[in-house]
C-alpha cells in the first residue's frame, strides 16, 4: 500500500541551527501538507502546497519556515533558525482529491 | 466559538463495549468529514472519510454526520484493547486545502 515516508524519524539540534525535514508523498498525489504536534497537544496546520506553490499557511508558518519541492518526489520543510518551542512532531501529509494521508512523523528536539 | 470542539477524555471502556466519539463544529462550510486514529508518537491514520449526512460503515466502525446539527460521531463496536488510541475528527471546506482537526479524544479499552 502506498504511504507517505518521512526522514529523519528523530532529529536533535541546537537552538539557532537550521533543520530540514524531508518527505516523500504518495506518488500520484497533488496536494502536500506539513502539520506539527507539540507533545500532548493538538495537530496544528502549518502549510499546504499545490502546483509548486504555497496555497495556504498558518500564523505559525512565519519567515523562519519554508517549504520546497526540489524534484518530482520530495517535499521538504526547512526551519532556518530553530527555537526551543519548535520542539515537536512534524507530520507530512498528502492527498489526491480526497482523503489526507499522513507520514509517521519526524520528531524534532531543540536543545 | 471554536471551529471544532472535541472532548479530550480520557474515555475508559471495557473490552467489547460500544464506543461513541463525538465532535461538534461551527463552520457550515465544512463539507468533508474524517476520523483519524493516532497511536502514541505515531502519525494519524485515516479511519473514515465522508462528505454527506448520514451513516457510513466500515467493519466495526460507523461514522455518522448530521450537518443540520453540525455534529459528527464515530461508533466502534466490539471494542478491542488495540483500539486504545487518540481519535481525531477532521474537517475540510469545499475548494479549500486546509484540514481542521479536533484536539482528539483519548480512548482506553481495558481487557
Amino acid at each position: 500500500e502506498p504511504e507517505v515516508t518521512q526522514t529523519p524519524s528523530h532529529q536533535v539540534t541546537q537552538m539557532g541551527q537550521e533543520v530540514i525535514l524531508r518527505c516523500v508523498p504518495i506518488s500520484n498525489h497533488l496536494y502536500f501538507y506539513w502539520y506539527r504536534q507539540i507533545l500532548g497537544q493538538k495537530v496544528e496546520f502549518l502549510v499546504s502546497f499545490y502546483n509548486n506553490e504555497i496555497s495556504e499557511k498558518s500564523e505559525i508558518f512565519d519567515d523562519q519556515f519554508s517549504v520546497e519541492r526540489p524534484d518530482g518526489s520530495n517535499f521538504t520543510l526547512k526551519i532556518r533558525s530553530t527555537k526551543l518551542e519548535d520542539s515537536a512532531m512534524y507530520f507530512c501529509a498528502s492527498r489526491d482529491t480526497g482523503e489526507l494521508f499522513f507520514g509517521e512523523g519526524s520528531r524534532l528536539t531543540v536543545l | 466559538q471554536k471551529e471544532v470542539e472535541q472532548d479530550p477524555g480520557p474515555l475508559s471502556v471495557p473490552e467489547g463495549a460500544i464506543v461513541s466519539l463525538n465532535c461538534t463544529y461551527s463552520n457550515s462550510a465544512f463539507q468533508y468529514f474524517m476520523w483519524y486514529r493516532q497511536y502514541s508518537r505515531k502519525g494519524p491514520e485515516l479511519l473514515m472519510y465522508t462528505y454527506s449526512s448520514g451513516n457510513k460503515e466500515d467493519g466495526r466502525f460507523t461514522a455518522q454526520v448530521d450537518k443540520s446539527s453540525k455534529y459528527i460521531s464515530l461508533f466502534i463496536r466490539d471494542s478491542q484493547p488495540s483500539d486504545s488510541a487518540t481519535y481525531l475528527c477532521a474537517f475540510r471546506k469545499y475548494n479549500f486545502n486546509k484540514f481542521y482537526f479536533g484536539s482528539g479524544t483519548k480512548l482506553n479499552v481495558k481487557p
